[in-house]
């Protein structure tokens, strides 16, 4: 089967560090994605990780390590703005298909 | 402007009423996808298209239905077999690596 997981909740303040999870276990895997979803709206593209080790991109970063099956998004400077929930996705089926894990909603605080 | 767009935002229907979501981009992608989201959870995929005339069932394809006649458009039918229909649901687009959402439609079936 295929299966990911994310802490469904974290909470952090404006300015801080926050560190999302997310481990995998699918049938084929091509690369870890990060999306963004605030309440209603429609996912965002975050980043992508084929190969080991961190990508960074402005105040977000993400890290993959395939031995591990495991991967994370890093948010820097956290802005009220950031309260969003996040999700990870394992592209597979030859890199056609995205199976998305359950989220993590994200609560920025003043 | 390019993207995706997806009508109506919000959709009522009575139970026992097949229902059609209108799915349109012009981005000029080859990929096509429909998710559904339940709330608090993740996306899980319902069909996909590779190319025109051609489409794949996902992971919860029973009770819906879909067509690719123009790379632009692609509808997604909610037929009455759908046990649990209400739901938000969301079209989106592929190139490479990366995925392109519309704004979703919410469904609600009573």
């Amino acid at each position: 089967g295929q299966s990911l997981e994310q802490p469904s909740e974290v909470t952090a303040v404006e300015g801080a560090i926050v560190q999302i999870n997310c481990t995998y276990q699918t049938s084929g895997f091509y690369g870890l994605s990060w999306y963004q979803q605030h309440d209603g709206g429609a996912p965002t593209f975050l980043s992508y990780n084929a190969l080991d080790g961190l990508e960074e991109t402005g105040r977000f970063s993400s890290f993959l390590s395939r031995s591990d099956s495991y991967g994370y998004l890093l948010l820097q400077e956290l802005q009220m703005k950031d309260s969003a929930s996040y999700f990870c996705a394992v592209r597979d089926n030859y890199g056609q298909n995205f199976v998305f894990g359950p989220g993590t909603r994200l609560s920025v605080l003043p | 402007d390019g993207g995706i767009t997806q009508s109506p935002k919000y959709l009522f229907r009575k139970e026992g009423q097949n229902v059609t979501l209108s799915c349109e981009q012009n981005l000029n992608h080859d990929a096509m996808y429909w998710y559904r989201q339940d709330p608090g959870q993740g996306l899980r995929l319902i069909y996909y298209s590779q190319i025109v005339n051609d489409f794949q069932k996902g992971d919860i394809a029973e009770g819906y239905s879909v067509s690719r006649e123009k790379k632009e458009s692609f509808p997604l039918t909610v037929t009455s077999a759908q046990k649990n229909p209400t739901a938000f649901y969301l079209c989106a687009s592929k190139e490479g690596y990366e995925q392109y959402f519309g704004p979703g439609t919410r469904l609600t079936v009573t």
